[in-house]
């Protein structure tokens, strides 16, 4: 079953609105997540790192006040695209490594399932 | 900066045929990771590689890394349609976690 659960995995929202993601560890505890933005026929790129506890840590270019992130416990990370425009419409997926004794396969970053984000 | 690179970027083959995918990465990296995506979903795990000379193997997938000439290969052999989808292949960042992908491989099998 999933380890990485994002919701939701579709939504289509008029410019100007706001948007969140939800990125949940079912099974471990992740200190950190990861979000990641995929436009059509590319490759995916980090966003910014949900730190557990503290601020995200952003890529270059990545607007922080745009993309809000909030990573208030140790399975719930969000993300908020605020004031969407059209230009925002990409494939956002988040992912979470579990971290060693957990059971889980170290080494192994857990993708959620994607969310595909439509602005009108 | 780290860089990811894949080649080819496209690639049609019949079905039957072995065919090779290549991933070169910039920096030093221990650990290589092979992912497959399907249109329209997220990334499933293929295989990571955690050591020079690492070699593994699912089904008609076979993956391997030489860390000294920063290098990965994914081989397909005999392949069939199923196999169509894109691959990526991933390193780990230079600031913590969080992978840098290359461009992807989109594969498309045909009878």
């Amino acid at each position: 079953g999933a380890v990485v659960s994002q919701h939701p995995s579709w939504v289509i929202c008029k410019s100007g609105t706001s948007v969140k993601i939800e990125c949940r560890s079912l099974d471990f505890q992740a200190t950190t997540m990861f979000w990641y933005r995929q436009f059509p026929k590319q490759s995916l790129m980090l966003m910014a790192t949900s730190n557990e506890g503290s601020k995200a840590t952003y890529e270059q270019g990545v607007e922080k006040d745009k993309f809000l992130i909030n990573h208030a416990s140790l399975t719930l990370s969000t993300l908020t695209v605020t004031s969407a425009h059209p230009e925002d419409s990409s494939f956002y997926i988040c992912s979470a490594r579990a971290p060693l004794g957990t059971g889980r396969a170290k080494n192994i970053q857990y993708f959620g399932a994607g969310t595909r984000l439509s602005v009108l | 900066e780290l860089k990811v690179e894949q080649n080819p970027l496209f690639l049609s083959m019949q079905e039957g045929k072995n065919y090779t995918i290549y991933c070169n990465y910039s920096t030093t990296s221990d650990r290589l990771y092979w992912y497959r995506q399907d249109p329209g979903k997220s990334l499933e795990s293929l295989f990571v590689l955690l050591s020079n000379g690492a070699v593994k193997q699912e089904g008609r997938l076979m993956a391997s890394l030489d860390t000294k000439a920063r290098l990965s290969t994914l081989h397909i052999t005999a392949a069939v349609h199923d196999l169509s989808a894109t691959y990526f292949c991933a390193v780990d960042s230079n600031s913590g976690y969080a992978l840098n992908f290359g461009k992807g491989t989109s594969l498309l099998v045909t009878p």
